[in-house]
């Protein structure tokens, strides 16, 4: 089982509202990563990071921010929420981010938007 | 275009029963690919990897094999028990990038019936 915890597992929120899912890991990975994943659908990345203070956009496009300010926290931000946000959101972590390392997933946040 | 493929979409099948899911990817230059499992409402749990020279790889009752030349790889699933029941995601990560970026499938969603 991989130490890579968030919170919260489930939100329901109204449009317009601020949110920050909270991702944690205690493995002392310096890679760390956002995906999304709708029903059915492959996961999506949306934001990765190399280390503290660095940042990066994935693939797909997001409305959403993070920042990188301690090596075992890597939050995500929706400044204003909409529907168009639900989806289920995935954070995981690696030792260096080279193919071969494995990327370990938490539980994920299952977000709703009303 | 990078893109990994899964079929079936979905299988259902008795406890005890063996199946076999399919994976066939596009990702060059390929680097490994890895199987994961993900139950419902959880993040995915890497179950084996391979790389370019490896055929075939086994987990306890999962048997991966790889078929380089093909870009074809199978999950072989031996007798079934109803906590096999998730998603099976082929992940495939290409050797271009320093990110290590995994390009994944839709996964196959596999019942197990009592």
């Amino acid at each position: 089982e991989a130490d890579i915890y968030q919170t919260p597992r489930y939100l329901v929120i109204g449009t317009g509202k601020k949110i920050t899912l909270e991702c944690s890991q205690t493995m002392g990975h310096d890679k760390m990563y956002w995906y999304q994943q709708d029903p059915g659908m492959e996961l999506h990345l949306i934001h990765y990071s190399y280390g503290v203070n660095s940042t990066e956009k994935g693939d797909l496009s997001s409305e959403s921010t993070v920042s990188r300010i301690r090596t075992e926290h890597f939050p995500l931000t929706l400044e204003s929420a909409r529907p168009s946000h639900t989806s289920q959101y995935l954070c995981a972590s690696s030792t260096s981010g080279r193919p071969e390392d494995t990327q370990y997933f938490g539980p994920g946040t299952r977000l709703t938007v009303l | 275009k990078n893109q990994v493929e899964q079929s079936p979409q979905s299988l259902i099948i008795l406890e005890g029963k063996n199946c076999t899911l399919q994976c066939n990817y596009t990702v060059s230059p390929f680097s490994n690919l890895r199987w994961y499992k993900q139950d419902t409402g959880r993040g995915p749990v890497s179950l084996t990897i391979m790389t370019f020279s490896e055929n075939t790889k086994s987990n306890g009752r999962y048997t991966a094999t790889l078929d380089a030349d093909t870009k074809q790889s199978s999950l072989h699933i031996t007798a079934s028990q109803l906590s096999d029941s998730a998603s099976y995601i082929c992940v495939v990560s290409d050797r271009g990038s320093t990110l290590g970026r995994l390009y994944f499938g839709r996964g196959t969603q596999l019942t197990v019936w009592p």
